[in-house]
């Protein structure tokens, strides 16, 4: 099986950086997806780890250890836009290649 | 536009009643998924299908029902065996291995 585990709730201030922390255990890790997530939307992908290191995309990177069962997203310069809810969600090799969603992270960033 | 449609937006079951949410793909995904959220939590997995003519149960089956006889179209049913269906319901394709999942637009389901 898996357990995911990701912070409830962050807040951070316009301009700033912050770093939202998932950490998971998994059978048969086969890579790792982040999405964004508004109020009352539809998730949408942000990016995909399978491989150690850090992946970046403009505002957003994100970094995974495998040997620590842990990832993070990054989100530099924020803006007032990137209040959502962030979803860590982990591919299992031996359940069928499916992914599991961790609760995900509400981030809301004030003035 | 290619995408995942889903069908109704907002959905009222009264007691007792079987209700159909429909989800439509043009984007010949042959994986699909429905996944129900509650207020502040994640996605739990309810069915999903790889291929036509097939499906399997997620972690929380109970009470819903699905078919998949087009690679288009994977409705979800919410049986009255579903005693709190209220929930926000997202159908997704793709998601195999490396692919990410895209999402449809939900369906906001509430009791009368």
């Amino acid at each position: 099986g898996q357990n995911i585990d990701q912070p409830t709730e962050m807040t951070a201030t316009e301009g700033a950086i912050v770093q939202i922390n998932c950490t998971y255990q998994t059978s048969g890790f086969n890579g790792l997806f982040w999405y964004q997530q508004h109020a009352g939307e539809a998730p949408t992908f942000l990016s995909y780890n399978v491989l150690d290191g850090l992946e970046e995309k403009g505002r957003f990177s994100s970094f995974l250890s495998r040997s620590k069962g842990y990832s993070y997203l990054l989100l530099k310069e924020l803006q007032m836009k990137d209040s959502a809810s962030y979803l860590c969600a982990v591919i299992d090799a031996t359940n069928a290649g499916k992914s599991t969603f961790g609760d995900g992270t509400t981030l809301t960033v004030k003035p | 536009d290619g995408g995942i449609t889903q069908s109704p937006k907002y959905l009222f079951r009264k007691e007792g009643q079987n209700v159909t949410l429909s989800c439509e793909q043009n984007l010949n995904h042959d994986a699909m998924y429905w996944y129900r959220q509650d207020p502040g939590q994640g996605l739990r997995l309810i069915y999903y299908s790889q291929i036509v003519n097939d499906f399997q149960k997620g972690d929380i089956a109970e009470g819903y029902s699905v078919s998949r006889e087009k690679k288009e179209s994977f409705p979800l049913t919410v049986t009255s065996a579903q005693k709190n269906p209220t929930a926000f319901y997202l159908c997704a394709g793709g998601g195999f291995s490396n692919q990410p999942q895209h999402f449809g637009d939900g369906t906001r389901l509430s009791i009368l």
